[in-house]
């Protein structure tokens, strides 16, 4: 079974740019995280998705960034205008609601360097 | 203060030894997360646990639910356990992480 996909790996853009992640959870979890890790840090929740419903967002800098799940399966999170201190690792998770622990499956992450 | 605190940050050791981390809560949970991430790699989960331990091959894992701290601890350590090991507490359906310990094992 295929786990979550996310794509591209690594991204270098120049500052004031727009840039897109892709991330294609596991089949049938309805439950979608997007995560960014700075280095030397531990993932900060940014939002979370059940189905196409943002349930948490809180964390999620709105004047820049936005996200989309619009048929609560693959989801892209979007960065306009990119900023220098926007340079991280985005990771996506996916789990299934209703587990009896909330077990997270994490992709690769996206690799984001911002010039 | 972060809710959830690992110890220590870094960590360098000699092949075959035994290795512990850290790790304090101040909130809460229902579970607690042992993660695994490789250099460039993503992020793998090493257990799951509410109460007690788990054993997975060298890896144990216990957790003090009264005193909100675990412990990872790794027997036999070998080079390729060298990875940033991340305590995770799941709290109301949201996993809020540590900073992560950089294990360094060397042959």
């Amino acid at each position: 079974e295929a786990g979550v996909v996310q794509s591209p790996r690594y991204k270098i853009i120049e500052k004031k740019q727009p840039v897109a992640f892709w991330c294609n959870p596991i089949s049938g979890h309805n439950t979608l995280y997007w995560y960014l890790q700075n280095l030397g840090q531990g993932p900060e929740l940014l939002i979370r998705y059940e189905n196409e419903e943002a349930v948490d967002d809180s964390q999620l800098p709105k004047d820049r960034f936005s996200a989309e799940r619009l048929k609560g399966v693959d989801s892209t999170l979007k960065i306009q205008p990119a900023e220098l201190g926007d340079s991280a690792v985005y990771l996506c998770a996916s789990s299934l609601r209703g587990s009896s622990y909330n077990e997270q499956f994490f992709g690769p992450g996206t690799r984001l360097t911002v010039l | 203060k972060n809710e959830v605190e690992q110890s220590p940050q870094n960590l360098t050791a000699q092949e075959g030894e035994f290795i512990t981390i850290n790790c304090s809560y101040s909130v809460g949970i229902s579970a607690l997360h042992w993660l695994q991430q490789h250099p460039g790699g993503g992020i793998v989960s090493l257990f799951m646990l509410s109460s007690g331990k788990k054993k997975h091959g060298r890896l144990i894992a216990t957790i003090n639910i009264q005193e909100k701290h675990s412990s990872l601890h790794i027997t036999a350590s070998h080079p390729r356990d060298s990875a940033v090991y991340i305590c995770a507490v799941d709290e109301a359906q949201k996993l809020v992480f540590g900073q992560g310990t950089r294990l360094t094992i060397n042959p």
